[in-house]
Order: C-alpha cells, then structure tokens, then sequence
C-alpha cells in the first residue's frame, strides 16, 4: 500500500544547530507540503513544491529550506534552529487533482532548546 | 488576504448532533475539505465540497455555500470517539489553506 513516512517521530536539538527533517511518500504525487502546528495557530504551511527542482515558500518559510531532487522525496532543513521552531511538523502530499485529499505523515515532534 | 475561521471550542452530548462552521475569504477557490485529528496524531481526510449542496457520508455531512464562503461539518449520533479537533481548510489558487481547527469535546 502506498503512504507516507517522516523520520525522526522525535528529534531534540540544541539552538544554533541544523537540522533535516525526512519526507518520503509513496504516492507518486508531485505535490509535496510542509506544515507545522502549535497551539492557537493550527496548521501553517512551510514549504511546498509542485515537482522535481520545483520549491515554493509558504507563509511561515524564514529559517527553513527544502529540496525536491526526486518525486518521492522533500526534505526540510531548519538552517540555525531556533526555540521558536519547537513544534510538530507534517508532511503531506496531494495528486492535485481537485477531488483528491491530501495524505499527511504521521508527524515529527522538534524540539530546540 | 486569506482568511479561514472556525470556532476554537464546541462541546456537545453523546448521541447529540452538533454543527460546526467555518468561513473563508481565500485569492481563488477550487474546493473545501474537512479533516479529523486527535490529539498527538495526523489529520485524516472526512469529506470534500467543491460544489453547493451537501454531502452526505454516515454519520457525517458537510455543506458548502460558494457565495456566502460558508460551509459547515455536521455529525450525527455522536459517539465519544468523535472527540478530537476538526479542521476546515480551502483549496485556492494552487495550494490548500487550514484554519485553526475547532477542538469538539464530548459529553457523555
């Protein structure tokens, strides 16, 4: 069956160091997302891309990067991180057909101290 | 701007049937989704309007009003595993926008 897997589940970091978080779906879709959710703000998209070499800033992009070298692939990179990254994030993807839903990832839980 | 809004907090009875709304102003609008979550998991699919009218699936409908910018999850038979946080989000232009979630306590 397909799906999507993010690793790690759990990651603590210290301040000022980088850090990968892995996307990998089995879909076959070309639309990939980041999102993060904290309390009181719900679910703020990162990052997204619509296809290979193609990558997109949400509105909450400053101080993480992604790539997308491959169609089941996004990476997300937190350059310097920060406390106020300390968050769950999730990955999605999405055929982009308008009927379709997208398919999260089971999350990654980051913290920076 | 776009703008996505659900009430934060319902609380409702087992076996009652409650109704939760959600308002958007989004640049483009190409359909509306309603997910699930628990707490401590990934949200999961419940429903999808692009079209006015409503959309029936078990216990759970949901309806859209494209010119109002209106849609609301409507869930019946409530049972205590429908506590969780229900999340309205928009498709625009070219990518999909969520509010903030309304959390649904369940009474028993």
């Amino acid at each position: 069956d397909a799906e999507i897997t993010q690793s790690p589940r759990h990651k603590i970091t210290e301040t000022g160091r980088q850090v990968t978080l892995a996307c990998h779906q089995t879909w076959n879709h070309n639309n990939m997302f980041w999102y993060r959710q904290d309390l009181g703000h719900g679910l703020r998209l990162i990052h997204y891309s619509y296809g290979v070499q193609d990558t997109n800033k949400g509105e909450v992009s400053d101080g993480y990067s992604v790539s997308r070298s491959n169609t089941e692939d996004l990476p997300l990179t937190l350059e310097s991180a920060a406390s106020s990254q300390t968050s769950v994030y999730f990955c999605a993807s999405w055929a982009g057909r308008s009927t379709d839903t997208q398919y999260f990832g089971p999350g990654t839980r980051l913290t920076v101290l | 701007g776009q703008n996505i809004d659900q009430p934060t907090e319902m609380t409702a009875t087992e076996g009652a049937i409650v109704q939760i709304n959600c308002t958007y102003q989004t640049s483009g609008f190409n359909g509306l989704f309603w997910y699930q979550q628990h707490a401590g998991e990934a949200p999961t699919f419940l429903s999808y309007n692009v079209l006015d009218g409503l959309e029936e699936k078990g216990r759970f409908s949901s309806f859209l009003s494209r010119s109002k910018g209106y849609s609301y999850l409507l869930l019946k038979e409530l049972q205590m595993k429908d506590s969780a946080s229900y999340l309205c989000a928009v498709l625009g232009d070219d990518k999909i926008i969520f509010g903030k979630g309304t959390r649904l306590h369940i009474l028993p």
